[in-house]
C-alpha cells in the first residue's frame, strides 16, 4: 500500500524547479503532501482529493490524477528554505468510496537547494 | 512551536521497563494517531483514534499498547520492548472529516525519541 516516490533525491541551485512525484497501486480517497526537516517533525503542505485538482501554495503547487493514481509536487524557483524531505501520504479508498483514515507515506524525496 | 505536545522529548528504558509517552492538543481534533519513525525512513503508521476510538491497528505487536482518555490525549504504553523498537514516536492529530475533507491535515508534534537498551 505505500507509495512509490520520484526521485530519491534533488539537489538544486536557488532559483531552480523541481518535479517529486508520487504514484499507488490503489485508488486513493487522498493524497497528503509533507515536508521534514532534520531533527523536526513533519509539516503539511496540502491536500488533494478530486482527480484534476490542482492546488497552490505560494511557490509550490500540486496535482493528482485520480485515473492514474498519480500525484506531482512542483517547486518553483526554490529556495533555500525549501530544503528537507517531501514524504507524500495516500489514503487508499474504500468500498464506499471514502477512506478510513489510515494514511501512509511514500519513502520520501530529499531535496537539497545550494545558493 | 507545534500545537501537539509531546512528552517526554526523550526516552531510555531497558527490555524489562514499562514506560509511557504522552500526547496532547487542544486543537478540538477528533482523530489522533501514533506514527514510528526510524533514521532516514517515512513515518510509519500504527494506530488511528477516531472520536476516542481506535479506528486502525496496523498490526503493531502487543508490547505497544495505545490509549485514549479523552479527545485531547493520546498515549502509549511501552512494555518489553526490543531494541529494535528504538526510534522516533511520532503523535499527531486531525480534525473530523466528516465535514470538511480539506480541513483533515495531520498536525504533528515534535516527538519522543526512544532508545531501548
Amino acid at each position: 500500500q505505500q507509495p512509490v516516490q520520484s526521485p530519491q533525491a534533488v539537489i538544486l541551485r536557488e532559483g531552480e524547479d523541481a518535479v517529486i512525484n508520487c504514484s499507488s497501486s490503489k485508488a486513493l480517497y487522498s493524497v497528503h503532501w509533507y515536508r521534514q526537516k532534520h531533527g523536526e517533525a513533519p509539516v503539511f503542505l496540502m491536500i488533494l482529493l478530486k482527480g484534476g485538482e490542482q492546488k497552490g501554495h505560494e511557490k509550490i503547487s500540486a496535482s493528482f490524477n485520480e485515473k492514474k493514481q498519480q500525484s506531482s509536487l512542483y517547486l518553483t524557483a526554490s529556495q533555500l528554505s525549501y530544503s528537507g524531505t517531501y514524504f507524500c501520504g495516500t489514503e487508499p479508498r474504500v468500498n464506499y468510496g471514502g477512506s478510513q483514515g489510515n494514511l501512509i507515506f511514500g519513502k520520501g524525496t530529499k531535496l537539497s537547494v545550494k545558493p | 512551536d507545534t500545537e501537539v505536545t509531546q512528552t517526554p522529548k526523550h526516552l531510555v528504558m531497558g527490555m524489562t521497563n514499562k514506560k509511557s509517552l504522552k500526547c496532547e492538543q487542544h486543537m478540538g481534533h477528533r482523530a489522533m494517531y501514533w506514527y514510528k519513525q526510524k533514521a532516514k525512513k517515512p513515518p510509519e503508521l500504527m494506530f488511528v483514534y477516531s472520536y476516542e476510538k481506535l479506528s486502525i491497528n496496523e498490526s503493531v505487536p502487543s508490547r505497544f499498547s495505545p490509549e485514549c482518555p479523552n479527545s485531547s490525549l493520546l498515549n502509549l504504553h511501552l512494555h518489553a520492548l526490543q531494541p529494535e523498537d528504538s526510534a522516533l514516536y511520532l503523535c499527531a492529530s486531525s480534525p473530523s472529516r466528516d465535514r470538511d475533507p480539506y480541513n483533515s491535515p495531520l498536525h504533528f508534534g515534535n516527538g519522543t525519541r526512544l532508545t531501548v537498551t
